[in-house]
């Protein structure tokens, strides 16, 4: 049961630009929702989050939205550099403080 | 502090053999996850602790798995016997308990590989 979608494995875009990833989750219940960063051979670590009463959060390059009616939020990067690449997961989290992630995204930043 | 460790970083085994995998939270922290991470679903929630005791083990695949928590700073996710389709990369992560919103610290993960 995949409560949190990631449905683009993949994500190529040119430095400078903006990357947009996107994540959307079908539990009404969570109200917590994070991003998290992997590079290879290395566990997530944390990126940035957002609480459901807010529908922005802006830190540095990173801001993430929320959509609370669609069930989406989104991560936005501006400028992209090449140090972003890597895979991105969105997670959520409800009143029993678990958390849950989607599948992840690999975001590729080319030079 | 040195961070959430995993041992070993890697594993490779034969199908039918016992695998432990061993994870030391971050003093201080009262939480444990255990994740699994493989191409098809990412990231699944296998089990989580809370103060040493288990609060949530609906993603344990079967029984196979088990988890334990013998002290507040160790835990140990056991697969009895394994199979070829539990190769994957094991996570744990620990949190401070300190209130709802809690960023979540992940080890390097153990990968295993079972043949």
């Amino acid at each position: 049961d995949q409560q949190v979608k990631q449905n683009s494995p993949s994500l190529s875009v040119q430095e400078g630009r903006i990357s947009i990833l996107n994540c959307d989750y079908t539990n009404s219940m969570f109200d917590y929702f994070l991003w998290y960063k992997k590079y290879p051979a290395e566990g997530p670590t944390f990126l940035i989050s957002i609480s459901s009463i807010k529908d922005k959060n802006e830190d540095g390059r990173f801001t993430v939205f929320l959509n609370k009616s669609a069930k989406h939020l989104s991560l936005h990067i501006v400028p992209s550099q090449p140090g972003d690449s890597a895979v991105y997961f969105c997670a959520a989290s409800g009143l029993n403080n678990d958390m849950r992630f989607g599948a992840g995204t690999r975001l590729t930043v080319k030079p | 502090d040195a961070g959430v460790i995993q041992s070993p970083r890697h594993e490779v085994t034969e199908m039918g053999q016992e695998v432990t995998l061993r994870c030391k939270l971050i003093s201080g922290h009262n939480s444990l996850f255990w994740y699994r991470q493989t191409m098809m679903r990412g990231l699944e929630l296998l089990i989580y602790f809370n103060n040493n005791v288990p609060i949530d083990d609906s993603g344990m695949p079967e029984d196979r798995f088990s988890a334990k928590m013998p002290n507040a700073s160790f835990s140990t996710l056991k697969i009895q016997p394994s199979e070829p389709r539990d190769s994957a990369v094991y996570f744990c992560a620990s949190t401070q308990d300190s209130g709802r919103y809690n960023e979540q610290f992940f080890g390097p993960g153990t990968r295993l590989t079972v043949l």
